[in-house]
């Protein structure tokens, strides 16, 4: 099972909205409703942001929003802000399996 | 407040095992389906094993197929991951994570595993 394809890097100003991308295929993203989304801190556990493609978990910003076209699961960060500098990592099932994405850096300018 | 506290990681030889356990409270923990999941500066985030509430079903990745096996003692609250035939590859930073809609909804602090000569 191959890792999902994120943007290594995505940059943006504080205000802006950023959209990261998490490509699959037909056998993860493509075939499940079941992709999740994860933000992590330098020297931190990861946080669960989104899951079920597009819903968010209690005590989460609605400033995070999921959404999948395809074979593609995107997160979209609106009004940045500075603490949303960190990681983010996808994640699908698979079937019987889950894979991850290979994560995307987020630099607030 | 929910937690999963990881222990027993450390330095091995390669053909070595080690066996992690995994602390959990703050909620009922024979209710969920439990995870292994490492992690790599080089290969990020690899999800390892899957085990289900009554440690009946139990996945592994392709990779450590035969040689880790997750358990649970749900009269303990505990979480465990045998590994046996360690190589370099599985160096990693282990972690322990409740998993609920096939997403991680809590992960512990992680344990560190190094297997090297």
């Amino acid at each position: 099972q191959s890792a999902l394809t994120q943007p290594a890097s995505v940059s943006g100003s504080p205000g802006q909205s950023i959209t990261i991308s998490c490509t699959g295929t037909s056998s993860d993203v493509g075939s499940y409703n079941l992709v999740s989304w994860y933000q992590q801190h330098s020297d931190k556990a990861p946080k669960l942001i989104i899951y079920e493609v597009t819903k968010r978990p209690s005590g989460v910003s609605n400033r995070f929003s999921g959404s999948k076209s395809d074979n593609t699961a995107s997160l979209t960060i609106s009004g940045l802000q500075a603490e949303d500098e960190a990681d983010y990592f996808c994640y699908s099932f698979a079937g019987t399996s889950y894979v991850f994405g290979t994560g995307t850096k987020v630099t607030v300018l | 407040e929910v937690q999963l506290v990881e222990s027993g990681g450390g330095l091995v030889q390669p053909g070595g095992s080690l066996r992690l356990s995994c602390a959990a409270s703050g909620f009922t923990f024979s209710d969920f389906w439990m995870k292994w999941v490492r992690q790599t500066p080089e290969k990020g985030l690899e999800w390892v094993s899957n085990i289900s509430e009554d440690g009946s079903q139990k996945y592994h990745v392709d990779s450590v197929m035969g040689r880790f096996t997750a358990s649970r003692d749900n009269a303990r609250n505990s979480l465990y991951l045998q590994m046996n035939s360690l190589r370099v590859e599985d160096t990693a930073v282990y972690y322990c994570a409740i998993s609920s809609f096939h997403a991680i909804t809590f992960w512990g602090q992680g344990t560190p595993v190094t297997v090297s000569s």
